[in-house]
């Protein structure tokens, strides 16, 4: 049991590349979230997934996309990045009872 | 808007000391308050509140939620430093927003021997 994963770690990209975050998890949680954080600021939500085939937007969807073919995975898609998307990215899933358990998080630059 | 303000935004304190970290919201949907205790990575979870007025416990932390007046207070005593953190909290929603957590900036917390 591994709980939630995410790679990579970091990534440094060029301005207009694209990318996936990965994020996995093995306990079966229907309902899953990503996160940024900026630097000195709390977490704001992305996009979140309430089960395999349905996504919603969170806070602050732009320049993002996600999917969710299946209950483990809930990929992250930068498809354009802007310096403004430096930032560090969380992943959690719920375990239930109102609260959710995060992922080691990706620290990603964009020069 | 939701909106989550911590207070104060930096604390600075000596082992032994006692601190409270307040955390006010104003939110739709408000079904649970959870706090969460950063080190330089991920949050890590440290209390769920849901019932006005019933603290709950673990170890020197602890914490409690007025409903009515839309607070809560998360108090660390005899601090030491391995207390040294960002402590978040996040309002829980429920209804058609179930599950977003909205989360307050941040306090943080930095306990010198």
């Amino acid at each position: 049991n591994a709980g939630v994963t995410q790679t990579p770690k970091f990534r440094i990209l060029k301005i207009g590349q694209s990318m996936t975050l990965q994020c996995t998890q093995d306990m079966n949680h229907n309902y899953m979230y990503w996160y940024r954080q900026d630097p000195g600021m709390g977490l704001k939500l992305i996009y979140y997934s309430v089960g395999a085939g349905i996504t919603d937007k969170g806070e602050v969807p732009n320049g993002y996309n996600v999917s969710r073919s299946t209950t483990e995975d809930f990929p992250l898609r930068l498809e354009l990045a802007a310096p403004s998307q430096t930032s560090v990215y969380f992943c959690a899933s719920e375990a239930g009872v109102d609260t959710q358990y995060f992922g080691p998080g990706t620290r990603l630059t964009v020069l | 808007e939701d909106k989550v303000v911590q207070s104060p935004l930096s604390l600075v304190v000596h082992e032994g000391d006692t601190v409270t970290l307040n955390c006010s919201y104003e939110v739709t949907n408000f079904r649970s308050l959870l706090w969460y205790k950063q080190e330089k990575k991920a949050p890590t979870f440290l209390f769920m509140l849901t019932s006005s007025g019933i603290e709950k416990k673990s170890g020197r932390l602890s914490s409690i939620l007025d409903k009515k007046e839309l607070f809560s207070i998360l108090n660390i005593t005899a601090t030491q430093t391995g207390d040294s953190a960002v402590y978040l909290c996040a309002p829980f929603m429920g209804g058609t927003s179930y599950g977003k957590l909205t989360f307050g900036q941040g306090t943080i917390l930095t306990v010198h021997p």
